[in-house]
């Protein structure tokens, strides 16, 4: 079936580097993209969301792109800090799927001091 | 967590016995949702609510039941509980404002069945 899926399940950054974290989609009808953090031994926390009819959104330190001709997401982290060290997921929707989503399997980014 | 709790946060519990875990939400979202989490399957949906006494199975809903008697409850019961139900669950809530579908997780459930 259709899915939302990440390229790397580990990505190791250096403290004040960027992050980039990878999605692909194969649902040509998603509508509306949304990356999550969650910390260890918590719950999933919105970081940004963006809808198809736009290719780019910024926010505090993180930038999302869609690409929507290659169905590929990536969420850009500005000068990656600890606190960032994490497992993004990235989630997808689609009217077909009501008010549910479908989420990816997730991409750990540890950050080195 | 956007004014979700979850209770009990920790459970272990003997195979074959029932077990109800708790949601509450504060915010008066109409939306909630069930979802397990295992390492290599993301989170993965048991069942969700579109409304008080109004619920539908999501991609991983055997040995799993809702109920939603008021708007701020969402009970999941696993009716006999199984070594393969061993999982993190996290309940979340949306309310669903125009196009946005975003959800809000609580702190999640560790349930241990031995």
């Amino acid at each position: 079936g259709e899915s939302v899926g990440l390229h790397l399940p580990t990505l190791s950054v250096q403290e004040g580097d960027n992050s980039i974290i990878n999605c692909a989609y194969s649902n040509s009808a998603s509508d509306y993209f949304i990356w999550y953090k969650q910390e260890s031994g918590k719950g999933p926390q919105f970081i940004i969301d963006i809808r198809s009819n736009m290719d780019k959104r910024q926010g505090q330190r993180v930038t999302v792109l869609l690409n929507k001709t290659v169905k590929h997401l990536s969420l850009q982290i500005a000068a990656t800090q600890p606190g960032d060290s994490a497992v993004y997921f990235c989630a997808d929707h689609s009217r077909a799927a009501g008010n549910k989503l479908t989420f990816g399997g997730g991409t750990r980014v540890l950050v080195k001091p | 967590d956007a004014g979700i709790t979850q209770s009990p946060r920790h459970k272990v519990t003997e195979t074959g016995t029932p077990v109800t875990l708790r949601c509450h939400q504060t915010e008066n979202h109409r939306y909630m949702y069930w979802y397990r989490q295992d390492p290599g399957h993301g989170l993965r949906l048991i069942h969700y609510s579109y409304g008080v006494k109004d619920t539908d199975k999501g991609e991983v809903s055997d040995g799993y039941s809702v109920s939603r008697s008021k708007t701020e409850d969402f009970l999941l019961t696993l009716e006999s509980a199984t070594s393969s139900q061993t999982s993190v669950y996290f309940c979340a809530i949306s309310g669903r404002t125009g196009s946005s579908y975003e959800q809000y997780f609580g702190p999640g459930t560790r349930l241990t069945v031995t």
